[in-house]
Order: C-alpha cells, then sequence, then structure tokens
C-alpha cells in the first residue's frame, strides 16, 4: 500500500464544475504538498499546508491532520485546469508523492 | 516563477551511448534532487545533495550517477544508455534548512533509449 494515496485517479467533468480531490496519508509528516502537472511535464507547485485551509485564485486546499487527510478543490474549472494533480507529503527531510490525479475538464 | 533549468529537454539516443543531463539553478538554493518518473506514475527519488560535494542515493535504485561541484548545477550521468533508461527525469531544488521542503521543479527531461 503506497504511504500517499489520492482519489480518483482519473476524473473527468464539464466545466463550470466543482472539482474535490481527495488525498490520504499514513505517516507522519511535517507538511503536506498539492502540485500540480501539466502534459509538457513541468511541475508547479500549488500549496504547502501543515494545517486548516489555504486559498488562492478558484483553487482552496484543506488538511485535516487527525484524520491524516487533504483535499484540493477547484471551484468554476476551466479546460485550463486539465492536468495531473499531484498530493505530497514531507517526511524525515524527503518528499513522497502520491500517483496523482488526472482532471480532463470539457468544454 | 522558478528559476531552475534542464538541458536537454527531449533526448532520443542510442544504447550504450554516455549522456549527461544539465539541472541548473539561479536561486542559491543548497539541497538539489533528481527525480524519476515514467507515464501515468508517481515520482521517485533516484538522487540528492544537500550543498557542495554532497550526494546521496535516493529511495529508487539507479545507474545513474551525480556530481555537486557548484552550488547551482546538478547533473546527472547514465555511463552506458540502455532502454530501461527511458524515463522522464526531473530536477528540483529547495532552501537548506526549510522545515517543510517547498520544492521547485525544473520542466524536465525527456529521455528515449533505442
Amino acid at each position: 500500500k503506497n504511504e500517499v494515496e489520492q482519489s480518483p485517479q482519473n476524473l473527468t467533468a464539464q466545466e463550470g464544475e466543482f472539482i474535490t480531490i481527495n488525498c490520504s496519508y499514513s505517516v507522519g509528516i511535517s507538511a503536506l504538498h498539492w502540485l500540480q502537472q501539466h502534459p509538457g511535464g513541468g511541475i508547479v507547485s500549488l500549496f504547502m499546508l501543515s494545517s486548516g485551509k489555504k486559498k488562492h485564485g478558484r483553487l482552496i486546499a484543506t488538511i485535516n491532520i487527525q484524520e491524516k487527510h487533504s483535499s484540493l478543490h477547484i471551484t468554476a474549472s476551466h479546460p485550463r485546469d486539465s492536468a495531473v494533480y499531484i498530493c505530497a507529503v514531507s517526511r524525515n527531510d524527503k518528499i513522497i508523492f502520491g500517483k496523482g490525479t488526472r482532471l480532463h475538464i470539457l468544454p | 516563477e522558478a528559476d531552475i533549468y534542464q538541458t536537454p529537454r527531449y533526448l532520443v539516443i542510442g544504447t550504450g551511448k554516455k549522456i549527461t543531463l544539465e539541472c541548473s539553478q539561479t536561486m542559491g538554493h543548497d539541497k538539489m534532487y533528481w527525480y524519476q518518473q515514467d507515464p501515468g506514475m508517481e515520482l521517485h527519488l533516484i538522487h540528492y545533495s544537500y550543498g557542495v560535494n554532497s550526494t546521496e542515493k535516493g529511495d529508487l535504485s539507479s545507474e545513474s550517477t551525480v556530481s555537486r561541484i557548484r552550488t547551482e548545477h546538478f547533473p546527472l550521468t547514465l555511463e552506458s544508455a540502455r532502454p530501461s533508461h527511458t524515463s522522464q527525469y526531473l530536477c528540483a531544488s529547495s532552501e537548506h534548512g526549510a522545515t517543510y521542503n517547498e520544492q521547485f521543479f525544473g520542466p524536465g527531461t525527456r529521455l528515449t533509449v533505442l
């Protein structure tokens, strides 16, 4: 079993829909990261959080430390949001990555 | 925008060739990392460095080697490329001592070995 599990693995939605991607982890962590990887392969850090909630534009990330769970929400989704969203956790000076959620937003 | 660069972006090469993938960053970060990512799979750490003259193997065994002679430069070398080395290689960096380890990624090198 992976230490970082994401669901769903794949998600297709219509433009404008509210999107939720979930991440569960099984180890102690110092922080959790949400990353975005576009088809070209480059990775961008969206959020780094250790408690509570963060918001940036249409993106919202939450974390529940007790339940070892985090969610990434996208409001008013747009085709340009289509990408792979990766959850990762910082542990012992390293980062452990989930397999990612492939999101496809249809116009 | 992160100032971390990788060259080449794409490389197609024959079996047995020696290759070096370049990675450089202008942020003055002490920590640098190399990840390998197969299509549709998660990133796996293959090498990392805490600073000049420091190199460590990551969680995934790799036949590649790295060097860190300058803070800004962290090249990865394959002495004899094989088809099993075909993958995407991503370089990243972070500040030393940053507890939460936010990493900045380069654009990646997509390697194909024929």
